[in-house]
């Protein structure tokens, strides 16, 4: 059964203190992985797409990384304003169907 | 550019009572789905549609009813309403398929009594 499992499920830092979390995926010829941002009370907001084993993408304090059975997100010197609950999610057999993980709660304290 | 536009923003209901949750997006895309997201859990599609007049089911359709007559509008209907179906419902639409990067609304957040 295909499957996506994220940890830890809540992480506090220190404002600077970098850290990575983990998604990883029990899937049938990984079709791509995506990383999402959901702020408190609102949508989740697209950041990242990977592709192959070894792909990295970054955007600000963000780089994301990809394995054949996981995928990192690491956040480096991390400021309060990253404090978010982050998504992962791959594609089943389906091009239209997505499964998710249950997210990570970051919580970067200043 | 309003991206998304999910209505209503809160909505409370009592036991078999029915309700459209309204979705409308202004960016042409031809993929829109619906998913309902639950504490401790990821978000979990509940209908989606390729483009107009086309709609097909996700993981959790039972309830729940959709129609796409038009590319902008694609609303969720709760049929009978039910105490397992109070959630965040999310609306989000892409260009083709969830593989591009979806745009989220805000979401409406259901009770149901």
């Amino acid at each position: 059964e295909d499957q996506v499992t994220q940890s830890p499920e809540a992480l506090r830092l220190q404002e600077g203190e970098s850290s990575s979390l983990n998604c990883s995926y029990t899937v049938s010829g990984l079709r791509g992985l995506f990383w999402y941002r959901q702020d408190p009370g609102k949508g989740p907001e697209f950041l990242f797409t990977l592709y192959s084993a070894g792909e990295e993408k970054e955007k600000e304090r963000l780089k994301a990384t990809l394995t054949k059975k996981e995928s990192f997100l690491h956040i480096t010197a991390p400021k309060p304003e990253d404090s978010a609950t982050y998504l992962c999610a791959v594609p089943t057999d389906s091009n239209y169907q997505l499964i998710w993980g249950a997210g990570t709660k970051l919580i970067i304290k200043p | 550019n309003a991206g998304v536009t999910q209505t209503p923003k809160f909505q409370v209901l009592k036991t078999g009572q029915s309700m459209t949750l309204q979705c409308a997006q202004d960016m042409n895309h031809e993929y829109m789905s619906w998913y309902r997201q639950d504490p401790g859990m990821g978000l979990r599609l509940i209908h989606y549609s390729v483009g107009a007049g086309i709609t097909d089911q996700g993981e959790v359709p039972n309830g729940y009813n959709v129609s796409r007559s038009t590319t902008e509008d694609f609303p969720l209907r709760l049929l009978s309403a039910a105490p397992s179906q109070t959630s965040v419902y999310f609306c989000a639409s892409s260009y083709k398929s969830p593989n591009q990067p979806q745009h989220f609304g805000d979401g409406t957040r259901l009770s149901i009594l």
